[in-house]
């Protein structure tokens, strides 16, 4: 089955830019989503098919995916952009989702 | 306001069953696919099962199939997760989420409840 590789934790300062990782074989054949979860709270889509933001996500969260390696980038990181970020594709293989382990954000 | 709520976990032994619920509102139930996927300390998200609008296509994880049945009463704007001869490894947070569009299968879940606990120990 497919295989999503992410880091386990990034560490960024306030204000500053925060891109967290995705590796897969070949990933940029795939579409790419990104969801965020703090302790205690639902999931909540952030990015979608490598590069749409989801509904009421702001624009200091983007996407990109080339490669065997899918982004998602944060401008301008504030306090509440502390979370677990996981990575989501369709795997063609077992034609089921897989999710990356998950990257700890800590600002 | 779109709202999923998860019920029905609980505390049980390896072997054992449970019967997970979801009652959702703020969208048209019967038009979305819904799924449900799970999460655990140790291998984070995992997708569970997913059911189309109209229950004519179900799939289910290789980890689960066979143990858990996946079903839901649009009548009702409900989602159920029948989970049978559970394992340990199957302790989780378990959430119900919605498709983003119509069609099941492009699995890509833009709603998702706050989750149930399920633990499963002797």
């Amino acid at each position: 089955s497919y295989v999503l590789t992410q880091s386990a934790s990034v560490s960024v300062a306030p204000g500053q830019t925060a891109r967290i990782i995705c590796g897969g074989d070949k990933i940029e054949n795939k579409g790419v989503h990104w969801y965020r979860r703090k302790p205690g709270q639902a999931p909540v889509l952030v990015v979608y098919d490598n590069s749409d933001r989801a509904s009421g996500i702001p624009e200091r969260f983007s996407g990109s995916n080339s490669g065997n390696a899918a982004f998602l980038t944060i401008s301008r990181v504030e306090a509440g952009d502390e979370a677990d970020y996981y990575c989501q594709v369709w795997d063609s293989t077992t034609r089921h989702p897989v999710f990356g382990g998950g990257t700890k954000l800590t600002v | 306001e779109v709202r999923l709520v998860e019920s029905g976990g609980g505390l049980v032994q390896p072997g054992g069953s449970l019967r997970l619920s979801c009652v959702v509102s703020g969208f048209t139930f019967d038009d979305y696919a819904m799924h449900w996927v799970r999460l655990t300390p140790g291998k984070g998200l995992e997708w569970v099962s997913g059911i189309s609008w109209n229950s004519d296509h179900k799939e289910y994880a290789d980890t689960v199939k066979g143990r858990f049945t996946i079903s839901r009463d649009n009548g009702k704007n409900s989602l159920f997760l029948q989970m049978n001869t559970l394992k340990i490894e199957d302790t989780a947070v378990y959430f119900c989420s919605k498709e983003i569009t119509h069609d099941f299968g492009d699995y890509v879940f833009d709603q998702w409840g706050q989750g149930t606990l399920v633990t499963v120990s002797s």
